[in-house]
């Protein structure tokens, strides 16, 4: 079945970098992009951005530019999220979620179970 | 950056009861690029509604999306024990992508 699978719990001081995978089955990978999305602790969710599995390109919130990077393999259907410089305010589950690459813009249909990151001394 | 106010912040009601539930953006939200998700406790979201009114797949007929411009709803007719969850929106048709701060739907 079409499904999305993360990496586990990581725990990171401040300053650090954290990469969180997401491989991707059922599906033709390249078809869809992956988007990431975070939701800090009681917190609503916050779109971080989105890369093609097809070409590379990305396209990330102004607010992680510098810090975020989105890459995917497709010899192993799975892509990753890298964001540095952690700070305690990056605390959050970080999802991923596809979305139809030839609909773009599209809503997210499927979604991993997400990664616990937590950032602290 | 388009922002989206979700109204009421809780909706407390019972089984079997409607819930009405509202998206409001800052800016028109052109090509109707709204969608709904579930969270239900503890778990990932789901997507329930693209394009303002179209149900996913496998999405029970009880859920019905609405709206346009910069005023969208989603209804939940008869709700079930397994509604009970929280309900985001977001937008779709311009960067960032940006979500609602959600709506509970608790129990009554």
């Amino acid at each position: 079945q079409v499904q999305l699978v993360q990496s586990g719990p990581e725990v990171k001081k401040p300053g650090a970098s954290v990469k969180v995978s997401c491989e991707a089955s059922g599906y033709t990978f390249t078809s869809y992009d992956i988007n990431w999305v975070r939701q800090a602790p009681g917190q609503g969710l916050e779109w971080m951005g989105w890369a093609s599995t097809h070409n590379g390109e990305t396209n990330e919130a102004q607010k992680f530019q510098g810090r975020l990077t989105m890459t995917a393999d497709t010899s192993t259907n799975t892509a990753y999220m890298e964001l540095r410089s952690l700070r305690s305010d990056d605390t959050a589950v970080y999802y991923c979620a596809r979305s139809p690459r030839l609909l773009r813009p599209s809503a997210l249909d499927i979604w991993a179970q997400g990664t616990m990151v937590t950032v602290s001394s | 950056e388009i922002v989206l106010t979700q109204s009421p912040g809780t909706l407390s009601l019972s089984p079997g009861e409607r819930a009405t539930l509202s998206c409001r953006a800052s800016q028109s939200v052109t090509s109707r690029h709204l969608a709904w998700y579930q969270q239900r406790s503890g778990q990932a979201p789901r997507l329930l509604i693209y394009g303002a009114s179209n149900r996913a797949k496998g999405i029970p007929d009880r859920f019905s999306g609405s709206g346009s411009g910069t005023d969208f709803t989603l209804t939940i007719n008869r709700l079930e024990p397994e509604d009970f969850a929280v309900y985001h929106c977001q937008q779709y048709h311009s960067s960032p992508g940006t979500f609602g701060q959600g709506t509970r739907v608790e129990i009554k």
